[in-house]
């Protein structure tokens, strides 16, 4: 059975750092890996999206890199600001046979200080 | 486009009756999906359908839990009776072309509280 974890669980940080979130998941037979954030009260929003063919993607000042061999995955959030603040989600996209469903961990909850 | 809608925003209810969560999807979107967030278990899937069939149910956690999607453009999640323990936010979200080749976009939640 698929199992995705986080760490840190959370993670407080001055305006500015660079910083990086891990994810790691036991079952590398993945089909992708997303990474989302969640914002206090609100839904998911999306922030990358990995093939398994990938190695990483690149939005902005984030960066996620997938390694489904160690079953691994990293976002790297540069110069880090307040509005960052949020919990940050990975979910892996598990094969099941006929059907296929997102797997999530149980996130890190980020702290930007201004 | 407005996104993924969902009503209500909250719900507090009595042990005992029944509970209707609504969701409206992308308009274009072939899959939808239903998911459920509380503190102790995560986020979890509880269901999800492409245009409107119904294609694994086994995240639902029992039969007081049902889910439908009469059309394209609606789908519902009820529970009845509701207990304490169904206590969560349920999220809806929907997706195209396929749930694991694209990004899933998720509504706003539904807080749901069982008194």
């Amino acid at each position: 059975k698929q199992e995705v974890t986080q760490i840190p669980a959370a993670l407080s940080v001055p305006e500015g750092e660079n910083l990086v979130l891990n994810c790691s998941f036991t079952d590398s037979a993945i089909y992708n890996l997303q990474w989302f954030r969640q914002d206090p009260g609100k839904g998911l929003t999306s922030l990358l999206l990995i093939q398994s063919s990938q190695r990483e993607q690149t939005s902005g000042r984030l960066n996620a890199s997938l390694d489904k061999s160690s079953g691994r995955s990293t976002l790297y959030i540069a110069a880090s600001q307040p509005g960052d603040s949020a919990t940050y989600l990975c979910a892996v996209y598990d094969y099941g046979g006929a059907t296929n469903k997102l797997i999530f961990g149980t996130g890190t909850l980020l702290a930007v200080q201004p | 486009d407005a996104g993924v809608i969902q009503s209500p925003r909250h719900e507090v209810t009595e042990m005992g009756q029944e509970v209707t969560l609504r969701c409206k999807p992308i308009s274009g979107h072939d899959y939808l999906f239903w998911y459920r967030q509380t503190m102790m278990r995560g986020l979890e899937l509880l269901i999800y359908f492409n245009n409107n069939v119904p294609i694994d149910d086994s995240g639902m956690p029992e039969d007081r839990f049902s889910a439908k999607m009469p059309n394209a453009s609606f789908s519902t999640l009820k529970i009845q009776p509701s207990e304490p323990r169904d206590s969560a936010v349920y999220f809806c979200a929907s997706s195209s072309p396929g749930p694991s080749t694209d990004t899933q976009y998720f509504g706003p939640g539904t807080r749901l509280t069982v008194l």
